[in-house]
């Protein structure tokens, strides 16, 4: 199976940098995903990693290390607007088809 | 283009009634996923289909059950409510339907139905 782990809650301050972890157990996978949901909406897809290494989006970056089977999530110079749960999620290669499993999930406060 | 649908939005039932929710996938996507969300449990596999088949298919009872249409349209039908199947229920649509890389595992979310069970 696989389990992806993450903290539950995380608070910062506007202007700050913030990073969220993702831990996991997975049998093998194509690549880690990261998916931003505010409350009340629906989840939408921020970041990939399909290599191990940072990829960067604006101020979002994503790291993955498959080694260390982590990964974790950047979000620089925060804004209220980036107050809402963040989610990890991974691609099983041997589960076929489109099936996501999603971390638990870590609800983001920016704070003034 | 158009994103995801779903409807209804939102959905008040009874215990032992039966529901059925409707997806419209984004145009060209033939890959359509359910999950449900609760505060518990998190985001959870439903299904998934492609081409008008079942690909894939997560830990819940016989009660869940889906299909899609060959307009790639999909709907899922819970029978015999029970009170913890209230949640949200959530859709999503992709464009590649096998392999690795970006656009496979892009995903994208439709706003869900809010499924209350009295």
């Amino acid at each position: 199976g696989q389990s992806l782990e993450q903290p539950s809650e995380v608070t910062a301050v506007e202007g700050a940098i913030v990073q969220i972890n993702c831990t996991y157990q997975t049998s093998g996978f194509y690549g880690l995903s990261w998916y931003q949901q505010h409350d009340g909406g629906a989840p939408t897809f921020l970041s990939y990693n399909a290599l191990d290494g940072l990829e960067e989006t604006g101020r979002f970056s994503s790291f993955l290390s498959r080694s260390d089977s982590y990964g974790y999530l950047l979000l620089q110079e925060l804004q209220m607007k980036d107050s809402a749960s963040y989610f990890c999620a991974v691609r099983s290669i041997t589960g076929g088809g489109n099936k996501l499993t999603f971390g638990t999930g870590t609800q983001l406060k920016v704070e003034l | 283009k158009a994103g995801v649908t779903q409807t209804p939005r939102y959905l008040i039932k009874t215990r032992g009634q039966q529901v059925t929710l409707s997806c419209s996938p984004i145009s060209g996507h033939r890959s359509v996923s359910w999950y449900q969300q609760t505060p518990g449990q998190g985001l959870q596999f439903l299904f998934e289909y492609f081409s008008e088949t079942q690909r894939n298919k997560g830990n819940f009872p016989g009660r869940f059950s889906g299909r899609q249409f060959s307009n790639s349209r999909s709907e899922m039908n819970v029978s015999t409510l029970e009170l913890g199947d209230s949640a949200l229920y959530l859709c999503a649509s992709s464009l590649a339907d096998r392999g690795p890389g970006l656009s496979t595992d892009t995903q994208y979310f439709g706003p869900g139905t809010r499924l209350t069970v009295l």
